[in-house]
């Protein structure tokens, strides 16, 4: 079965500093790989997603991931941190079905950003 | 935009009520889940349908039940709501195929007494 791991529960990091948040995953096949954003009290959007081709991937905000399937790992970047940023990020592996896509996720990383 | 709206923000039911969660969707999506958020272990899915009247069991299906007699609307059942049923429900469409991203709503936070 897919799983994926995010070992960091809460980062700091100061305003204005680079940010690396882990994500290793689980899955026989080759995976597609998702990370989301949930502000508080707010519902999950989509930051980006791989699923072919290159293996560095740009999205929203100013966010990026790495696929590294040697190192079964796709961890998210940024190169410097807005206050905004502060959220819970959650990256996911998504399994086809026969009936449709399934994603498992991770249990998330709490983002604090010090102004 | 994707709309994904979850009739109920905040609900308080007490244990052994029957609980309805209710979700509508606007954009004609094929696929619709129902995720479970709880601290500590992320989002843990319930039950999704790929389309109208089917539904396949998640990893925690266990004390629920769902409904998806309209395309648009996908509904999550508590039979006989328990405590351990307390939690942040979260609902999600996608139009289905490979990597079709889920579009969420912004929750219902479930409490039973």
């Amino acid at each position: 079965a897919q799983s994926v791991t995010q070992p960091d529960i809460h980062i700091t990091v100061s305003e204005g500093a680079s940010l690396e948040l882990r994500c290793n995953y689980s899955y026989g096949a080759t995976p597609y790989l998702f990370w989301y954003v949930q502000s508080p009290g707010q519902g999950l959007q989509l930051l980006l997603k791989y699923f072919s081709g290159d293996t560095l991937v740009q999205g929203i905000k100013g966010f990026e991931a790495e696929f590294k399937r040697s190192q079964s790992s796709f961890n998210l970047r940024k190169p410097s941190v807005h206050w905004s940023d502060a959220a819970e990020y959650f990256c996911a592996v998504e399994k086809l079905t026969g009936g449709g896509n399934k994603l498992t996720f991770g249990t998330g990383t709490q983002l604090k950003v010090e102004l | 935009d994707v709309k994904v709206t979850q009739s109920s923000r905040y609900l308080v039911k007490r244990t052994g009520e029957k609980v309805f969660l209710e979700c509508v969707q606007d954009m004609d999506h094929e696929n619709m889940f129902w995720y479970r958020q709880d601290p500590g272990l992320g989002l843990r899915l319930i039950y999704f349908s790929y389309d109208v009247k089917m539904k396949e069991k998640g990893d925690i299906p266990e004390g629920y039940s769902v409904s998806r007699e309209k395309k648009e609307r996908f509904s999550l059942i508590l039979e006989s709501a328990s405590t351990n049923q307390t939690s942040m429900y979260l609902c999600a469409s996608s139009p289905g195929g490979e990597s079709s991203p889920l579009h969420f709503g912004n929750g219902t936070r479930l409490t039973v007494t």
